[in-house]
């Protein structure tokens, strides 16, 4: 089992540029959300979602979408990309015991 | 909100006990956990401990948890340079997603030789 998985790890955009940052999973967990992480400020959730077509907003959703068509896929979209974005996006998903299963991040620099 | 609070740094020598602190408000808190991550990877769960426990040791790691203060440590004895890396402290309540975690700031860990 793959569990978490995040493509790109690597990403470089251009403000006003956007994308999407993908986040797959194999262990049939209802629950997944996107966290970003910044020096100093530790792990700020941004979406998250209960299961399949449910989605809710975190501490920090402004400038960016979710979706949720599948439990195994759960996509982050910067439509228009800022500096202020620069950061390390991390997936994970829930058990339901209070362990999160983390991916390995996607580390994102706008200019 | 609720707030759960780690100082940012911790600097001991490989070989001695390391005290990792973490502090927080949510007094509904079930559960308290303590998460790892190294460089360049994501979080993974060290160890967890029940709000209604006050101890919890496995292997070379000991959770202490005082309710009344709010209080959760964790103790690595016989500090390694493998365990270099970010401690989170994240407790189960109120706040958080639908998972009802919060995190917070993380610790470094820095092994002097």
């Amino acid at each position: 089992n793959a569990g978490v998985t995040q493509t790109p790890k690597f990403q470089v955009l251009k403000t006003g540029q956007s994308m999407t940052l993908q986040c797959a999973q194999d262990m049939n967990h209802e629950y997944m959300s996107w966290y970003r992480q910044d020096p100093g400020m530790g792990l700020r959730l941004i979406h998250y979602s209960v299961g399949a077509g449910i989605t809710d907003q975190g501490e920090v959703p402004n400038g960016y979408n979710v979706s949720r068509s599948t439990t195994e896929d759960f996509p982050l979209r910067l439509l228009s990309a800022a500096p202020s974005q620069t950061s390390v996006y991390f997936c994970a998903t829930y058990r339901g015991s209070g362990e999160l299963f983390f991916g390995s991040g996607t580390q994102l620099s706008v200019l | 909100g609720e707030d759960v609070e780690q100082s940012l740094f911790l600097s001991v020598r490989e070989g001695d006990s390391s005290v990792i602190n973490c502090t927080y408000t949510d007094s509904s808190s079930t559960y308290l956990y303590w998460y790892k991550q190294e460089p360049g990877a994501g979080l993974q769960l060290l160890t967890y401990i029940f709000s209604n426990m006050d101890m919890k040791q496995d292997q070379r790691l000991t959770v202490l948890l005082n309710k009344k203060d709010k209080h959760l440590s964790l103790r690595i004895a016989d500090t390694q340079t493998g365990d270099s890396a970010i401690y989170f402290c994240a407790e189960r309540g109120s706040g958080g997603g639908a998972d009802g975690l919060t995190f917070g700031k993380g610790t470094h860990l820095i092994i002097q030789p």
